[in-house]
């Protein structure tokens, strides 16, 4: 079993829908950082959690330490938001990462 | 800032053969860290450094070289090329602020390796 699992693998939404990828760990943890790969294959830091909840535009990151989960959800999708969504974790200076979401969100 | 740049962007190689992929960053940030993408797979960290003079090994390690002579560059050398680091690498970098061994980290836009 991966340290690391993100769900859905794949999620295909309508433009305007409400966003939730979900990422689980079973590890003990002090960050956990969400990026985004571009389609063109760029990577970008979206968040840096390791409690309660961070907000960015219409993207919203929240951690739960006790459940080991966090999500990260997107409000009033947009095309433009369609990419890889990646969920990392660091333990003991180990950075460990999911296989990523992949996000289509169509007009 | 150019922020992390990576040349080349796509390189073939055949088996055997020897290459360096090179990474800059010029936000002065202490760490930095190469990774490799498999197709359907998690980001693996291949090697890292916290500074100049200071490299330690990642996940996968094996079949890879880095130095790091300045703060600046961090290159990935590959000495026998095999077609099992056929990949994507991605080379990034970070700070150590706040007494967080951790932070934010910023990506290059990768180099396409193909091994024949």
């Amino acid at each position: 079993k991966n340290e690391v699992e993100q769900s859905p693998q794949n999620l295909t939404a309508q433009e305007g829908e409400f966003i939730t990828i979900n990422c689980s760990y079973s590890v003990g943890i002090s960050a956990l950082h969400w990026l985004q790969q571009h389609p063109g294959g760029g990577i970008v830091s979206l968040f840096m959690l390791s409690s309660g909840k961070k907000k960015h535009g219409r993207l919203i990151a929240t951690i739960n330490i006790q459940e080991k989960h966090s999500s990260l959800h997107i409000t009033a999708s947009h095309p433009r938001d369609s990419a890889v969504y990646i969920c990392a974790v660091l333990r003991d200076d180990k950075i460990i990462f999911g296989k990523g979401t992949r996000l289509h969100i169509l007009p | 800032n150019a922020g992390v740049t990576q040349t080349p962007k796509f390189r073939i190689l055949k088996i055997g053969q020897s290459m360096t992929l090179q990474c800059a960053q010029d936000m002065n940030h202490n760490y930095m860290y190469w990774y490799r993408q498999d197709p359907g797979m998690g980001l693996k960290l291949i090697y890292y450094s916290v500074g100049a003079g200071i490299t330690d090994k990642g996940e996968v390690p094996n079949g890879y070289n880095v130095s790091r002579s300045t703060t600046e560059d961090f290159p990935l050398r590959l000495e026998l090329a095999a077609p099992s680091q056929t990949s994507v690498y991605f080379c990034a970098s970070s700070s150590l602020t706040g007494g967080s061994s951790y932070n934010e980290q910023f990506f290059g836009p990768g180099t396409r390796l193909t091994v024949l």
